[in-house]
């Protein structure tokens, strides 16, 4: 099976921090993908990649940037963490474009 | 921009009753795809619907994508408590490659 594999289950981070959220995933997928899931708002699209060192926004990149330097490894960066950044960060890849996701287990970050 | 819709937005069933969950999108879809989230876990998916008016089974579920390619439906026979959890239909609109997903139906099933 694949696996995606998101560096920390829970995280707290104080305002102003620059937080790192690792995701890597293990069956040479070519797309990664990070949402941020909050109650009553689903999932919704921060940064995706379609290949190495390829990035491309999603629907709310402000205040998020990425990183993919290897094909398995794809980074969300939150530049200086505010409280409204506080949310379960899900981390997906999949084969290509025609393919569902797999998902990481998430990382819930709180900033406070 | 495109959005889809998911009826109902929470059920409760009593175990062994049928459920179905709805999805609309405003806009022609190129696939459907469908996931489930148990509680506290992360989603994971199901299935994917390619062809206008096609219908997939897994053993109790049934998945349908319309003709039109605007809508799908998930119905699950006979729940079990093992069923409970939000169900996510997810579909890209045609030309691109990135899926909208639905804020989900959450199914609560009482034993």
């Amino acid at each position: 099976d694949v696996k995606v594999t998101q560096s920390s289950r829970y995280l707290v981070k104080r305002t102003g921090e620059k937080v790192f959220l690792e995701c890597v995933q293990d069956m040479d997928h070519e797309n990664m993908f990070w949402y941020r899931q909050d109650p009553g708002l689903g999932l919704r699209l921060i940064y995706f990649s379609y290949d190495v060192k390829m990035k491309e926004k999603g629907d709310i990149p402000e205040g998020y940037s990425v990183s993919r330097e290897k094909k398995e490894r794809f980074s969300l960066i939150l530049e200086s963490a505010s409280t409204n950044q506080t949310s379960m960060y899900l981390c997906a890849s999949r084969p290509g474009t025609h393919y569902g996701y797999t998902f990481g287990s998430g990382t819930r970050l709180t900033v406070v | 921009g495109q959005q889809v819709m998911q009826i109902p937005q929470y059920q409760h069933v009593q175990e062994g009753e049928d459920f179905t969950t709805y999805c609309n999108s405003s806009t022609t879809l190129s696939n459907i795809q469908w996931y489930k989230q148990r509680p506290g876990g992360h989603p994971v998916f199901l299935i994917q619907l390619v062809k206008s008016g096609e219908v997939k089974k897994q053993k109790r579920l049934t998945f349908q994508f319309g003709e039109a390619k605007k809508n799908s439906s998930l119905h699950i026979t006979a729940t079990q408590t093992t069923d409970v959890g939000t169900y996510f239909c997810a579909g890209p609109p045609g030309g691109s490659y990135i899926p909208t997903f639905g804020r989900g139906t959450s199914l609560i099933v009482h034993p």
